[in-house]
């Protein structure tokens, strides 16, 4: 099993540019959630989903869109990047019992310029 | 609101010494209770969690940790460090609704 997979490993973008974060599990689980995680700061939950076609906003969901139109993809979308979003993203997924550990893709580098 | 707060930013050992790496939560209910372990450039890997029952739980790597409620403390030990355990070190809450809070983090040098 790959686990959880993450495109691109590293990225520049151009502000105001647009790019999708892909995000593939081969897991089977019904829970899945991005992060970003900035220098010297723990992770900071975007947005996660319970299942295909359900998503919900975390703590910084600002500036980005999801969808799950499968269980196993959750493409995370930035569509006029700023700055502030430069950081490195992390795709985890759960099974779907109650609250069990995530487990986490190798996470996207993004630098915004 | 949920937190999670390692007050130790950065710690160095010995390879051999032991090891404790401070976690404490703030949650209203029992919570669930995570380590994780991110090597450079890599995603985070579990090294043990606690849900229930006994209190003090085995993870991998030889790691154990000890639920103190009474504390609000989830502390992260290990009998003898390796040159491999030199990493970022993250203690995490499940609350409800699926959401997860991490803490900022303790990174740990081993020297020789």
């Amino acid at each position: 099993n790959a686990g959880v997979t993450q495109t691109p490993k590293f990225r520049i973008l151009k502000i105001g540019q647009s790019m999708t974060l892909q995000c593939t599990q081969d897991m089977n689980h019904n829970y899945m959630y991005w992060y970003r995680q900035d220098p010297g700061m723990g992770l900071k939950l975007i947005y996660y989903s319970v299942g295909a076609g359900i998503t919900d906003k975390g703590e910084v969901p600002n500036g980005y869109n999801v969808s799950r139109s499968t269980t196993e993809d959750f493409p995370l979308r930035l569509e006029l990047a700023a700055p502030s979003q430069t950081s490195v993203y992390f795709c985890a997924s759960s099974p779907s019992t109650a609250l069990p550990a995530q487990y986490f893709g190798p996470g996207t580098r993004l630098l915004v310029l | 609101a949920q937190s999670v707060t390692q007050p130790d930013i950065h710690i160095t050992v010995s390879e051999g010494a032991s090891l404790e790496l401070r976690c404490n939560y703030s949650y209203g209910a029992t919570p669930y209770l995570f380590w994780y372990v991110q090597s450079p450039g890599q995603g985070l890997q579990l090294l043990l969690k606690y849900f229930s029952g006994d209190t003090l739980v085995q993870g991998i790597k030889g790691f154990e940790a000890e639920f103190k409620r009474s504390q609000s403390s989830f502390n992260l030990r290990k009998p003898s460090v390796h040159w491999s355990d030199a990493a970022e070190y993250f203690c995490a809450v499940g609350a409800g609704g699926n959401q997860f809070y991490f803490g900022t983090g303790t990174s740990l040098t081993v020297i020789p």
